[in-house]
């Protein structure tokens, strides 16, 4: 059974940098099948992947268009892991994430990290 | 402003049948598969149906999916009170080079 286990801040400056890990067990992030995603949701801007990480005999990494001069996500095959980093963070990067298993449909999710950008 | 168009809500009575639509365009659900999501309120959204009409394992046959076109539709037969939740259709789109969601459908059981 794959689990995907979330950590990191829920509070951010803004201007700062978000950062998530999402801890992958029952999987690797090494997986030549799978792919590793973020994914936000708030009210006013509904569900919105935000990109993905995945390795084909090399790493490769997709980003929304959105925040594509913004994020980086980052896979550590030492801890089975992969991480969220968005910087120039505002308030309207306010929003609940999740790290999700999948190519373009994710049949596993994290918990769910609310991420508030305030001072 | 989703570029996938569902209606904001659908209600029906246990036992009935309801149907959500989602439209798109050519560059989502005309050129890819359809996935439909079920988020229950403080929970991650869960698939339901992927590649268009199929279940992963452990969802009720209750559920069914179906493309035409630039169009999808999620089913639900023998509605259940279990089943109040938001409904999200999500493809890929060449344009955004990514996955899009819908805006979300709530479904009311009456």
């Amino acid at each position: 059974q794959v689990q995907l286990q979330q950590s990191g801040p829920g509070l951010v400056k803004p201007s700062q940098t978000l950062s998530l890990t999402c801890a992958i067990s029952g999987d690797s992030v090494s997986s030549n099948s799978a792919a590793w995603n973020w994914v936000r949701q708030s009210p006013s801007r509904g569900l919105e992947w935000l990109g993905r990480t995945f390795y084909r005999s090399q790493w490769y990494s997709d980003y929304a268009v959105s925040v594509k001069s913004r994020i980086t996500i980052i896979p550590d095959t030492s801890k089975n892991q992969f991480s969220l980093q968005l910087n120039s963070v505002t308030p309207e990067d306010t929003a609940v994430y999740y790290c999700t298993r999948g190519w373009n449909n994710f049949d596993y999710w994290g918990q769910g990290t609310l991420v508030t950008v305030s001072s | 402003q989703s570029v996938l168009t569902q209606p904001p809500s659908a209600s029906g009575a246990p036992g009935q049948r309801v149907t959500i639509s989602c439209s798109g365009s050519s560059s989502n659900i005309g050129s890819y598969p359809v996935h439909w999501y079920q988020q229950v309120p403080g929970t991650a959204p869960k698939l339901l149906i992927y590649d268009n009409n199929q279940r992963p394992s452990g969802v009720p046959d209750r559920f069914s999916g179906s493309k035409s076109g630039t169009s999808a539709s999620l089913a639900i037969s023998g509605l259940q009170s279990e089943d109040e939740a938001v409904y999200y259709c999500a493809p890929w789109d060449d344009s955004l080079n990514g996955v899009v969601f819908g805006g979300g459908t709530k479904v009311t059981v009456l």
